[in-house]
């Protein structure tokens, strides 16, 4: 079984429409990502989280929001969708314990989820 | 800001031969990983590299953490099918609290099978 899991997988979805993309991990890591891809611009980090009670914003958290219900889970909201929100979704997760880098560095990604806002 | 800017952007392989790839960076990296992802996946830890001028291998594919700590290499010898698909090079992110482990990642190298 995957480590990291996302659904939904796939979601074509309306301008306006609220929308919720979640992730589950069984690694038993404390920091939990969500990143957006677009063809040609790499991956960007949306919103982060070390731990259920921190939140954080990354480089182009406008227009999502997350919450992080529980150790193993972390999902990702659009309150109303837009269409430059078409994109690939990734949730991610690293240890962060021993105060390592290795630990907290190397991510573990999901399988991701393809957004398209009509 | 930091940027990491990757070269090639893309490239044509065929099978057997080696190919090469860099990472670069106008400031000074204290990790370097690097990634891959294949079509419709998440992309996957390959090799991460925490010394300068430390040589790394996994397999066929060997990275290299540069001695002035502002680029990476990765190689792949003797090139199957298998290896095309996107690289990733990547990098704490200082911008978002010093140490504490978030990433920046480059572009990537998109390695095709040569028609």
């Amino acid at each position: 079984d995957a480590d990291v899991t996302q659904t939904p997988r796939n979601r074509i979805t309306k301008t306006g429409k609220r929308i919720m993309l979640e992730c589950s991990q069984t690694k038993g890591h404390d920091r939990m990502y969500w990143y957006r891809q677009d063809p040609g611009l790499g991956l960007r980090l949306i919103y982060y989280s070390f731990d259920v009670k921190d939140i954080n914003k990354g480089e182009i958290s406008d227009g999502y929001s997350v919450s992080r219900q529980a150790q193993a889970k972390f999902s990702l909201s659009l309150e109303s969708a837009i269409p430059n929100q078409t994109a690939l979704y990734f949730c991610a997760t690293s240890d962060g314990g021993m105060g390592l880098a290795s630990s907290y560095n190397e991510q573990f990604f999901g399988p991701g989820t393809r957004l398209t806002v009509l | 800001g930091q940027q990491l800017n990757q070269s090639p952007q893309s490239m044509f392989i065929q099978e057997g031969e080696d190919v090469s790839m860099n990472c670069t960076s106008s400031s000074i990296f204290n990790t370097w990983l690097w990634y891959k992802q294949d079509p419709g996946e998440g992309p996957v830890l390959l090799i991460a590299l925490y010394k300068a001028g430390e040589l790394t291998s996994n397999g066929r594919l060997t990275a290299q953490f540069g001695i002035t700590r502002k680029d990476s290499f990765l190689n792949i010898s003797a090139s199957i099918p298998s290896d095309v698909g996107i690289y990733f090079c990547a990098g704490p992110s200082w911008h978002y609290g010093g140490s504490q482990g978030n990433l920046i990642f480059g572009k990537g190298t998109k390695l095709s099978v040569k028609p």
